[in-house]
């Protein structure tokens, strides 16, 4: 069946665009993460939602990043005004069931900042 | 903060030989962990996962072994492949400080390369 997708799969911006990435999880998954992978590093948990209600947030590094869920399906992470810091892979996950022991994750979209 | 980490960064093995990658964890109260595989360009593939009240787990052609009174975590893959080549991670699957959900804590990884 049909994993988890992100769009775009890379994105160029130039310092102090405004970017928005889309992750459709796979259908029926009620929980769904955003990761951050900084080149040779591991991901960093960035946000959490549970259907359409967002969670758990702590991961965020500045207010300039905000995530939603609107419909408890697909999801869009948008970064605001972006630094040249924010250029990574973002990754998305989803799990079938609330909590996440199980996460899928998408290929990501790597973002390029200049 | 507590972190999980790598041993070594890169490691090279012969076609058909078996490979070992070495994790160590910081935090003691961690009671799942999950390798992971990621290949250039994807995301990461879920490959074995071990509880704590195990100390090790097989599956195909791989195998965890959990070390707690030391904080280690071991992967082996037997009869490595090219296919193998990729970066290997070893994450903590904790409850959030929210309480909401469980999250991953990966380390920096390892990279695998598989010699002809």
């Amino acid at each position: 069946g049909a994993g988890v997708s992100q769009s775009p799969r890379y994105k160029v911006a130039k310092r102090g665009q405004d970017v928005a990435l889309r992750c459709d999880p796979i259908s029926g998954h009620v929980s769904l993460f955003w990761y951050q992978q900084a080149l040779g590093q591991g991901p960093e948990f960035l946000t959490y939602f549970q259907n359409e209600a967002q969670l758990d947030k702590s991961g965020l590094p500045s207010d300039r990043f905000f995530a939603e869920r609107p419909e408890g399906s697909v999801s869009t992470l948008k970064i605001q005004r972006t630094q040249q810091e924010d250029s990574a892979v973002y990754l998305c996950a989803s799990s079938l069931r609330q909590g996440g022991e199980t996460q899928y994750f998408g290929p990501g979209t790597r973002l390029l900042v200049l | 903060g507590e972190s999980v980490g790598l041993h070594l960064p890169t490691l090279s093995v012969q076609e058909g030989d078996n490979s070992i990658i070495n994790c160590a964890y910081s935090n003691s109260a961690s009671d799942y962990f999950i390798w992971y595989k990621q290949e250039s360009g994807k995301g990461p593939q879920f490959i074995i996962d071990i509880r704590s009240n195990m100390d090790k787990r097989q599956g195909q052609r791989v195998t965890v072994l959990l070390n707690k009174t030391v904080k280690h975590l071991s992967l082996q893959i037997a009869a490595t492949q090219p296919g193998d080549s990729a970066v290997y991670f070893c994450a903590e699957n904790n409850p959030l400080s929210s309480g909401s959900a469980r999250q991953l804590t990966f380390g920096s990884g390892t990279q695998l390369t598989v010699l002809p």
